[in-house]
């Protein structure tokens, strides 16, 4: 079946520094979407790409999905003490079920 | 907004008992999923339903159930709960338009089998 790998599992990081997260995918998919979950929360729809080389961005948050939809990876810029928390990716296959990502935990340090 | 509720956000049951979790979405979505949350393992799917009284098994159904009766609400049932079924539990929903599949989570159930 689809296996959606994602690394690193845990981040720490100084207020200010930037931070990455991948996402890899066995097969092909038709979308990717990603998801923030806070401390003691639910996760929560950040957005979807859909097409092959896609970028968007949300403020310092930027989104990229590979020019073979099979990885993708979330940027920050500067992180600060609101973006802690674990940023699953999760791959749409065509249907409605998603495969999640085994998430990375992001703690920001003052 | 979206609203997924889930019927308890704590359960404490003791190995061997049936355990029924429930999920309400407010949305008229026809999808809804049952996943468990370990640490890292990340969200695995349990069951999804993709209309009412249809099922489907996700990645690990081994020793749960679910029933759709109505649209809007989706149960998952441990039969005979055991310490391994320790873990969160969260319930999702989506529309069936592939365009926008995002899924809306509930606050999840955190569930404890001693």
């Amino acid at each position: 079946g689809q296996q959606v790998m994602q690394i690193p599992q845990y981040q720490h990081v100084q207020e200010g520094e930037d931070f990455t997260t991948y996402c890899n995918s066995s097969t092909t998919l038709s979308n990717i979407q990603w998801y923030k979950q806070r401390p003691g929360g639910h996760p929560v729809f950040l957005i979807q790409l859909v097409k092959s080389g896609e970028v968007k961005k949300q403020k310092r948050l930027t989104f990229q999905f590979g020019e073979a939809k099979k990885n993708s990876s979330l940027h920050i810029t500067a992180t600060q003490t609101t973006d802690v928390g674990t940023y699953f990716c999760a791959g749409s296959g065509g249907g409605n079920k998603l495969t999640f990502g085994t998430g990375t935990q992001l703690k920001v340090e003052l | 907004d979206v609203k997924v509720t889930q019927s308890s956000r704590y359960l404490v049951k003791r190995t061997g008992e049936k355990v029924f979790l429930e999920c309400v979405q407010d949305m008229d979505h026809e999808n809804m999923f049952w996943y468990r949350q370990d640490p890292g393992l990340g969200l695995r799917l349990i069951y999804f339903s993709y209309d009412v009284k249809m099922k489907e098994k996700g990645d690990i159904p081994e020793g749960y159930s679910v029933s759709r009766e109505k649209k809007e609400r989706f149960s998952l049932i441990l039969e005979s709960a055991s310490t391994n079924q320790t873990s969160m539990y969260l319930c999702a929903s989506s529309p069936s338009d592939p365009r926008t599949d995002t899924q809306y989570f509930g606050p999840g159930t955190r569930l404890t089998v001693l």
